[in-house]
């Protein structure tokens, strides 16, 4: 039972720059999260799909947007990258839209490296 | 909103030592409370997790946390700790009333010599 996989594990980008970011979620799961987790942070919710749809958001600029396709896999797309948006990127499933009896399951994120 | 708060942001113990990692929250309604651990060069993974029942709660490797809800803690222990057990420690809060995502605190990272 393939966990949350995640492409690519690592890469750099220049500033102005616009990355995309991919992840499948554990067998099962129909709902992803994305979470920014910049050197010595917890990792920051960004925001969250489910039925192909963003659900809820985070703190994060309308530079910062999703995807999530019918086969529940999901993009993270990020637009005019800044320095400040170094950080490992983590996506996240869970069966059914996050509720108190949910688990999330992490994927090994995406270091982004911007220059 | 909720947030999280992790005291200690760096841990050395000696193998067989007690371990005990604070966490306290702000949040004023009910909460779901976690720890998540990161292995060095693996994925967070969840070690325990409290939602509502008897506060002394157990996870896998010999791992507890206590909810207090008087103190807004959810500290986390472990009696003898290992080498193996050396990784960056996450605790985390969710509200049971609206959207369920969790917040993290920052991490603890603990480096346990043999």
């Amino acid at each position: 039972d393939a966990g949350v996989t995640q492409s690519p594990t690592h890469l750099i980008k220049t500033r102005g720059q616009q990355v995309t970011l991919r992840c499948s979620p554990k067998s099962g799961h129909d709902t992803v999260s994305w979470y920014q987790q910049a050197l010595g942070q917890g990792p920051q919710f960004i925001f969250q799909y489910y039925e192909e749809e963003e659900r809820q958001r985070g703190n994060f600029p309308d530079r910062f947007s999703g995807h999530q396709f019918p086969n529940y896999s999901s993009e993270l797309n990020v637009n005019a990258l800044l320095l400040g948006d170094s950080a490992l990127y983590l996506c996240a499933s869970s069966r059914g839209r996050t509720t108190s009896g949910n688990t999330i399951y992490f994927g090994e994120g995406s270091w982004l490296t911007v220059v | 909103a909720q947030s999280v708060s992790q005291h200690n942001h760096h841990v050395i113990l000696s193998e067989a030592a007690s371990l005990e990692l604070g966490c306290n929250y702000s949040y004023g309604g009910t909460v779901n409370l976690f720890w998540y651990v990161q292995y060095p060069g693996q994925h967070l993974q969840l070690l325990l997790k409290y939602f509502s029942g008897d506060p002394l709660v157990k996870g896998i490797k010999g791992f507890e946390a206590e909810f207090i809800k008087s103190k807004f803690s959810f500290n986390l222990r472990k009696p003898s700790v290992q080498w193996s057990d050396t990784a960056e420690y996450f605790c985390a809060v969710s509200s049971t009333g609206g959207s369920y995502i969790p917040t993290f605190g920052r991490g603890t990272s603990l480096i346990v010599h043999p």
